[in-house]
């Protein structure tokens, strides 16, 4: 039969307050990270990567901060849209490893 | 345009038999990805290839098998031995090596077993 899917971490904001999604990961070795977004039913699109050699990173809107010491990452939407609804990973890789490790997600849902 | 593209979007398919979903890209990419995404969940890592004539198994490739003959195309086959194939598959690709950049996603194919 189907498996029964696990339910994702959600996080409901107003719109135009500031988001902030966390990602925590395991792997001390990991120096490379980035945010995705997902829409129903799509791809997931690029947002923002930082290395381990910053602790903070600003694009349009959206700023990702990383703390090695208590391995944990987080992605800053300053004033959330209708149209930033959607699913966000985080994604690491480092050392070796030649594929980025996803975290499972947070669903993000704009209200008006 | 550069990018990558999965066929079908959508694909229905009996119990017992196999299918293959299609990955093209044109973005001169040397490494390809299969992930596979089920409700609710992360992407988990199927196969991936670094380059043309090699492929390895990620963290959940039994049922699965895939080729790489082409630097451009990557197709998935998902086996009768695959227990449980009803999900959202999303073929990815990027440079070399990983973390120099991001992985491009294609709009991904839905499969439902009947």
């Amino acid at each position: 039969g189907e498996s029964v899917g696990l339910h994702l971490p959600t996080l409901s904001v107003q719109e135009g307050d500031n988001s902030i999604i966390n990602c925590a990961y395991s792997n001390s070795a990991s120096d490379y990270f980035i945010w995705y977004k997902q829409e129903s039913g799509k791809g997931p699109q690029f947002i923002i990567d930082i290395r381990s050699n910053m602790d903070k990173r600003q694009g349009q809107r959206v700023t990702v901060l990383l703390n090695k010491t208590v391995k944990h990452l987080s992605l800053q939407i300053a004033a959330t849209q209708p149209g930033d609804s959607a699913v966000y990973f985080c994604a690491e890789a480092g050392g070796s490893a030649r594929q980025l490790t996803f975290g499972s997600g947070t669903q993000l849902t704009v209200l008006p | 345009d550069g990018g990558i593209t999965q066929s079908p979007k959508y694909l229905f398919r009996k119990e017992g038999q196999n299918v293959t979903l299609s990955c093209e890209q044109n973005l001169n990419h040397d490494a390809m990805y299969w992930y596979r995404q089920d409700p609710g969940q992360g992407l988990r890592l199927i196969y991936y290839s670094q380059i043309v004539n090699d492929f390895q198994k990620g963290d959940i490739a039994e049922g699965y098998s895939v080729s790489r003959e082409k630097k451009e195309s990557f197709p998935l086959t998902v086996t009768s031995a695959q227990k449980n194939p009803t999900a959202f598959y999303l073929c990815a690709s990027s440079r070399q090596p990983i973390n120099t950049g991001e992985l491009f996603f294609g709009e991904g194919s839905r499969l439902t077993v009947l």
